[in-house]
């Protein structure tokens, strides 16, 4: 059973270009989640998404960061415009629908912005 | 605001001795907990989760402590092996809200000397 699924695991981007992060979740595991790690910090929750809808989108930034979860393929985590602010670690994790399971997560998308 | 707090960055232990990390939140919402470890460059890996129900469980060389009065969590490893060396984040959810997210500490860098 293959785990959670992250392209690229190294993304370079300029100022101003889009940055987008792709999400394969664990097969049978209808939840999905994005978190970010900036240097020397925690993961910080983002958003989760089930198919085709998001849950909670609170912890995501309101302008330029967008996510969808659609009916076929992965999950996107898009940023758009990047900033050097927006450089970190982006992990995706995903679990299966019962509230008590743990997440599981990807080996996660560093994104650097010159 | 920090929700969940590790206030250790850092600890060194001594091979087969007990490593023992700790934990304080603030949020009495939160009702299950975890602990992640986290290798550099690789996602965060699931150890081992607790709920309010409960004040502790064990799992092989891990235990967990729930003291709920005083918002405390512990991880206990015993015997410590080199290979215990890395991040261990805990982390914190209102699971029972259907609040799916979680809420991550700062982390503790465990190093076991052999």
């Amino acid at each position: 059973n293959a785990g959670v699924m992250q392209n690229p695991r190294h993304l370079v981007r300029r100022r101003g270009q889009e940055a987008r992060l792709r999400c394969s979740p664990m097969k049978g595991h209808s939840h999905v989640y994005w978190y970010r790690q900036l240097p020397e910090e925690g993961l910080k929750f983002m958003v989760y998404l089930q198919k085709e809808n998001i849950i909670d989108e609170s912890g995501m930034p309101k302008e330029r960061f967008s996510a969808e979860f659609p009916k076929e393929g992965p999950s996107i985590l898009r940023i758009q415009q990047v900033v050097r602010g927006d450089s970190a670690a982006y992990f995706c994790a995903s679990s299966p629908q019962s509230i008590y399971n743990e997440q599981f997560f990807g080996p996660g998308t560093r994104l650097t912005v010159l | 605001d920090q929700q969940v707090k590790q206030n250790s960055p850092s600890l060194s232990v001594q091979e087969g001795r007990i490593s023992i990390l700790n934990c304080d939140y603030t949020n009495s919402m939160f009702d299950y907990f975890l602990w992640y470890k986290k290798y550099p460059a690789e996602g965060p890996t699931f150890l081992i989760s607790i709920s309010s129900i409960k004040d502790k469980n064990e799992d092989g060389r891990f235990t967990v402590f729930l003291n709920k009065s005083a918002k405390h969590l512990s991880l206990h490893i015993v015997p410590s092996q080199p290979g215990d060396s890395a991040v261990y984040f805990c982390a914190a959810s209102e699971a029972t809200s259907g609040t799916y997210k979680y809420i991550f500490g700062t982390g503790t860098r465990l190093k076991v000397l052999a």
